[in-house]
């Protein structure tokens, strides 16, 4: 079946490296994601992984992607007060349908 | 101006009363979607829909119905609302020529059923 998880808080002091974690099911996902949810806000999105790429580097975020484990991980670098807010990872699963599968939410506090 | 609003941000309303969510889109996206939002769960999709004429049900549609009235709006209705649909619901959207599939979220309405 289809199920995402993540573990659901991570605490970090400001200017550390920051890694959230996530275990996904369905090994026919075309593309993964990491969604961010600032307090207040809705969902937007962070970054994506196609699933034929291990890594994918985006300024402070490294997304690694290892099929063979189904893990799926966001690394933030030089973690800043900003940055605290819920990361959603999600899979996009059936092809044209378009439909998302959403992890549990991770809740990042960044301590000055 | 937001491109996909949600109206109204905050409700509380009582057993058994009918509400409908408002979702509005000014991006042209053809598809919208409706998920809910519950603490320790992540989001879960209500409804999809993929033009005016297609809607479908996501993993969670009982209790709820939806309208595409137009290619920019989709409400969400909770006939006979009760205590567990207490929780905050995001209208999405997207567009069938996007090669990764990204979805754009309101900001959501934190529904309260008493």
């Amino acid at each position: 079946g289809e199920d995402v998880e993540q573990s659901l808080f991570l605490s970090v002091r400001e200017g550390d490296s920051s890694v959230i974690n996530c275990t996904y099911t369905d090994s026919s996902s075309t593309y993964l994601y990491w969604y961010k949810q600032e307090p207040g806000a809705g969902l937007q999105l962070l970054t994506y992984i196609f699933s034929n790429m291990d890594m994918k580097q985006d300024q402070r975020l490294t997304v690694l992607l290892n099929k063979k484990d189904k893990h799926l991980s966001l690394r933030i670098a030089d973690t800043q007060t900003g940055d605290s807010a819920i990361y959603f990872c999600a899979e996009s699963i059936g092809g044209a349908t378009n439909k998302l599968i959403f992890g549990t939410g991770t809740l990042l506090a960044v301590q000055p | 101006d937001a491109d996909v609003t949600q109206t109204p941000r905050n409700r509380i309303t009582k057993t058994g009363k009918r509400i409908m969510l408002e979702c509005s889109q000014t991006k042209g996206h053809d598809r919208m979607y409706w998920y809910r939002q519950d603490p320790g769960l992540g989001l879960r999709l209500i409804y999809y829909s993929f033009d005016v004429k297609d809607i479908n049900k996501g993993e969670i549609s009982d209790g709820y119905s939806v309208s595409r009235q137009a290619q920019a709006k989709f409400s969400l209705s909770l006939e006979s609302a009760i205590p567990n649909q207490t929780a905050l619901y995001f209208c999405a959207t997207g567009h069938r020529d996007y090669p990764y599939n990204e979805q754009f979220f309101g900001p959501g309405t934190r529904l309260t059923v008493l």
